[in-house]
């Protein structure tokens, strides 16, 4: 299984939205509603901020949003703030029932 | 609260079979919610799902990964644990153990994540 596609890299100013890109296949993200998104800050552990495609976890800021169209997942970023900065990934259940992690995209707060 | 944490020795020759055990505590292994995984992450790149296990012992492993792993369960322990045989420094990488909701394959929460070195 391949890994699933995201931007190396993703900028905005502050206050401004940005949007991640997960590109998949009809067998993970198209096929499932299994999408997850995951924010990890440098030397810390991943943390969940979005499941279900568009689910957001307690606690988990409502400037988070996410959405999904065919193969491609993304998620949305409003009001981007400076603690935003740091590396999103995507997952996505398989149809081998294996899970499959996007590549990685680092947001960038100019 | 509910609290993962790997264990394991942080090198490991080449060749040789990497162990780490996770211990959960505030709450039990043996639910049927929940699977609990191991990803791994290499030094400055990213995520990768190594497999997942659920308490009476069915178990999901990445292709790719498939002939080198095992993954096992301890519920008397509340413990799991992963087995990677024949290791070279394409393994080193940060493990990280976790909990999965099985409905939707997310994962929550983490480990801390334990670094482990293949060198000689």
């Amino acid at each position: 299984q391949s890994a699933l596609t995201q931007p190396a890299s993703v900028s905005g100013s502050p206050g401004e939205s940005i949007t991640i890109s997960c590109i998949g296949t009809s067998s993970d993200v198209g096929g499932y509603n299994y999408v997850s998104w995951y924010q990890q800050h440098p030397g810390k552990v991943p943390k969940l901020m979005i499941y279900d495609v568009t689910s957001r976890p307690s606690g988990i800021s409502n400037r988070f949003s996410g959405s999904k169209s065919g193969n491609t997942a993304s998620l949305t970023i409003s009001g981007l703030q400076a603690e935003d900065e740091a590396d999103y990934y995507c997952s996505s259940y398989t149809s081998s029932s294996t899970l499959v992690f996007g590549t990685g995209t680092k947001v960038t707060v100019l | 609260q509910l609290q993962l944490r790997e264990s394991g020795p942080g090198l490991v020759k080449p060749s040789e079979t990497l162990s780490l055990t996770c211990t959960v505590s505030g709450g039990s292994i043996s639910s049927s919610t929940y699977y609990w995984d191991w990803i791994r992450q290499p030094p400055g790149k990213g995520l990768e799902w190594i497999g997942s296990i659920h308490y009476h012992g069915s178990s999901y492993i990445s292709p790719a990964l498939k002939s080198r792993v095992t993954i096992s369960v301890e519920t008397s322990r509340n413990q799991f644990s992963l087995r990677l045989r024949s290791v070279t420094a394409a393994d080193t990488a940060v493990y990280y153990c976790a909990r999965q909701f099985w409905t939707g394959w997310w994962i929550d929460p983490w480990g801390q994540g334990t670094l482990v070195t293949v060198s000689s």
